[in-house]
């Protein structure tokens, strides 16, 4: 079985565009989060979504915002990219919406701001 | 508000030494916790987490935790370190009643020499 796929793996882009990042959660997960890593950081919480509504928000801008898709498959958006949004974009997917169940992480997409 | 503090961004061993990661956890309700490995250019992988129950959580290849309530911690170790478990470990934190989100600690590179 597939794990979780994520696309595009690396980009480039400059302040002020916009990105949109994909991911496609295990078959029959439910649950989309995304987390972002600053190199030498560990992931920090975005976005939540379980059943195709946001269950969670960490603490950043409204430039980042996300959906689900009625196939589970999610996007996460970043508006007027700055430099500091240079990072590792990780999706993960579980089953249900807790967290005793196991999160599975896909590869990331590594973006870079110029 | 949860917290987690790994001590020590690197940590050195020699293959077949005791691997000895520490975390420490901050949480105002019983908290969840989870050992995460991540290889380079790669996503997290669980290694293992304690819910409830039994305090000393066995993982995969080898790892295992112990949730010090008293002390707060949640170290990881491993009773003898080979190569192939160089890599990046993080520390999570979740709360009982939040959904998918984990708090992570900014991770402990464990290098393993011959």
């Amino acid at each position: 079985d597939a794990g979780v796929t994520q696309s595009p793996t690396h980009l480039i882009k400059t302040r002020g565009q916009h990105v949109t990042l994909r991911c496609s959660p295990i078959s029959g997960h439910k649950s989309v989060s995304w987390y972002q890593q600053v190199l030498g950081q560990g992931p920090q919480f975005i976005f939540q979504y379980y059943e195709k509504e946001e269950r969670g928000r960490g603490n950043f801008p409204d430039r980042f915002s996300a959906r689900q898709f009625p196939n589970y498959s999610s996007e996460l958006n970043v508006n007027a990219l700055l430099l500091g949004d240079s990072a590792l974009y990780l999706c993960a997917s579980s089953a249900g919406q807790g967290v005793t169940g196991e999160l599975f992480f896909g590869e990331g997409s590594r973006l870079t701001v110029l | 508000a949860q917290s987690v503090t790994q001590l020590g961004s690197h940590v050195s061993v020699s293959e077949g030494a005791l691997v000895l990661l520490r975390c420490n956890y901050s949480s105002s309700v019983p908290p969840y916790l989870f050992w995460y490995v991540q290889y380079p250019n790669q996503g997290l992988q669980l290694l293992l987490k304690y819910t409830t129950g039994a305090t000393l959580v066995k993982g995969i290849n080898g790892f295992e935790a112990e949730f010090k309530k008293s002390e707060t911690s949640f170290h990881l170790t491993k009773p003898s370190a080979h190569m192939s478990d160089a890599a990046e470990y993080f520390c999570a934190v979740s709360d009982q009643a939040g959904y998918s989100t984990l708090t992570f600690g900014k991770g402990t590179m464990l290098l393993v020499s011959p």
